[in-house]
């Protein structure tokens, strides 16, 4: 299983970034995909999921309406639109491959840096 | 939301000692609720699931317990490379949380 982020990079705040990671080694559309984020120094802080049909997301409560999570199986390649970026969302943003039927992040990448700066 | 707290926020010991870590939810979870591993600048590794269950690869001296709002992660024996940061996440409700951590460092 591989996993590997990229999109990151320094924006300014207001603006938007596209995030996006690609995957190998496992039957992408079978699989739930999550984004993790991680600001410098801090704890974890789990972003969204979204299912293997892509039909359903889930996204954490201070996220929703900035943060549009997508996939394109024909791809294997899951994305994250952020929009009206703060230096909040500094932050290490994971990908990661969900377990079987329970949904837990099993399968990390080696995340993607994100910097809100002016 | 569910909120996880951890404790304690840091655990200090040394190298074949027995690690008792605790994370507690804010309602019920049920089982459904996971342990994760992360080192200096590397990503989190999945230890336990569903409270009590080792994700693939992970030594035994690394175990799982508890329901509902109380749960703890035991590490029976540490070795070197057990030094690090632990998360608890629960699964049970959306959003998806995550505790703040319990950093076990040498003492």
């Amino acid at each position: 299983v591989q996993v590997l982020e990229s999109g990151g990079g320094l924006v300014q705040p207001g603006g938007s970034l596209r995030l996006s990671c690609i995957t190998s080694g496992f039957t992408f559309s079978r699989s739930a995909m999550s984004w993790v984020r991680q600001a410098p120094g801090k704890g974890l802080e789990w972003v969204s999921t979204i299912s293997g049909n892509g039909e359903s997301t889930y996204y954490a409560d201070s996220m929703k309406g900035r943060f549009t999570i997508s996939r394109d199986n024909s791809k294997n390649t899951l994305n994250l639109q952020i929009n009206s970026l703060s230096a909040e969302d500094t932050a290490v943003y994971y990908c990661a491959k969900t377990t079987g039927s329970s949904w837990y992040e099993e399968h990390w990448g080696q995340g993607t840096l994100v910097t809100v700066s002016s | 939301e569910i909120v996880l707290t951890q404790s304690p926020a840091t655990l200090s010991l040394s190298p074949g000692e027995r690690a008792t870590l605790s994370c507690r939810a804010s309602q019920s979870v049920s089982s459904y609720l996971a342990w994760y591993q992360q080192k200096p600048g590397q990503p989190p590794r999945l230890l336990i699931y569903d409270a009590s269950n080792r994700a693939t690869g992970i030594p035994a001296r690394f175990s799982g317990s508890g329901s509902g709002t109380d749960f703890t992660l035991t590490i029976s024996s540490l070795e070197p490379e057990d030094f690090a940061v632990y998360y608890c996440q629960q699964r049970g409700n959306w959003p998806r949380t995550f505790g703040p951590g319990t950093k076990v460092d040498i003492k």
